[in-house]
């Protein structure tokens, strides 16, 4: 089954406690980027990836890293959470061919 | 700057009241218009890709229109499992996805 797989779906840390939320995709997409989700602010897109090794700035990518070592997983880096971060957290992948995006489920993120 | 600005934010139906969802944009270099649909708590489900004014796509009670400024979304006699927050996006010509806000819709029995 195609689909784009987020670990975890949910968590709680605390301000400042690295952390990382990982990004996997079976469809052999290109294309690989990540948003956050706030009310009344719609998805924002965080990083986007081209290809391996190529990574780029979304609208909102201050207090993120992002690495593409592998073609299927893109992971989202948090150095030094903050409060302003608590989000709900999307990654999706799309092929360049079709330009239709696909979605995982979700992380929500609550940073005290 | 690229803006998608989607209208209204909610919108209550009756079962089988028809009615359109709005998507206005400002892009440089638009390369595609989508169309997602998201249920509480989930990701965004691919509906639609429009390339060009004029384009229209259909699935079941949806369908999709583009202009060069807007696009709609109609749902026609729809039903409650249509229920879902609906998000318009703009792909711009550096590949770079700019989403709405979206407008949730409610269809109660």
């Amino acid at each position: 089954e195609a689909q784009v797989t987020q670990n975890p779906r949910y968590l709680i840390t605390v301000t400042g406690k690295k952390l990382t939320v990982t990004c996997s995709q079976n469809m052999n997409h290109e294309y690989m980027s990540w948003y956050r989700q706030d009310p009344g602010l719609g998805l924002r897109q965080i990083y986007y990836s081209m290809n391996v090794e190529v990574t780029d700035k979304g609208d909102v990518p201050e207090g993120y890293k992002v690495s593409r070592k592998e073609k299927r997983n893109f992971p989202l880096i948090l150095e030094s959470p903050s409060p302003n971060q608590t989000s709900l957290y999307f990654c999706a992948s799309r092929s360049t061919a079709t330009d239709t995006q696909y979605f995982g489920p979700g992380t929500r993120l609550t940073v005290l | 700057e690229d803006q998608v600005t989607q209208s209204p934010e909610a919108l209550r139906l009756q079962e089988g009241e028809s009615s359109s969802l709005n998507c206005s944009y400002t892009v440089s270099g638009l390369r595609g218009l989508f169309w997602y649909r998201q249920d509480p708590g989930k990701g965004p489900e691919f509906l639609f890709t429009l390339y060009s004014a004029g384009e229209e796509k259909e699935k079941e009670r949806l369908k999709a229109t583009l202009t060069k400024k807007e696009s709609f979304l109609h749902i026609t006699a729809p039903k409650p499992e249509d229920s879902a927050t609906y998000l318009c996006a703009v792909q711009a010509s550096d590949y770079k996805l700019s989403f709405g806000a979206g407008t949730t819709v409610t269809v109660r029995a």
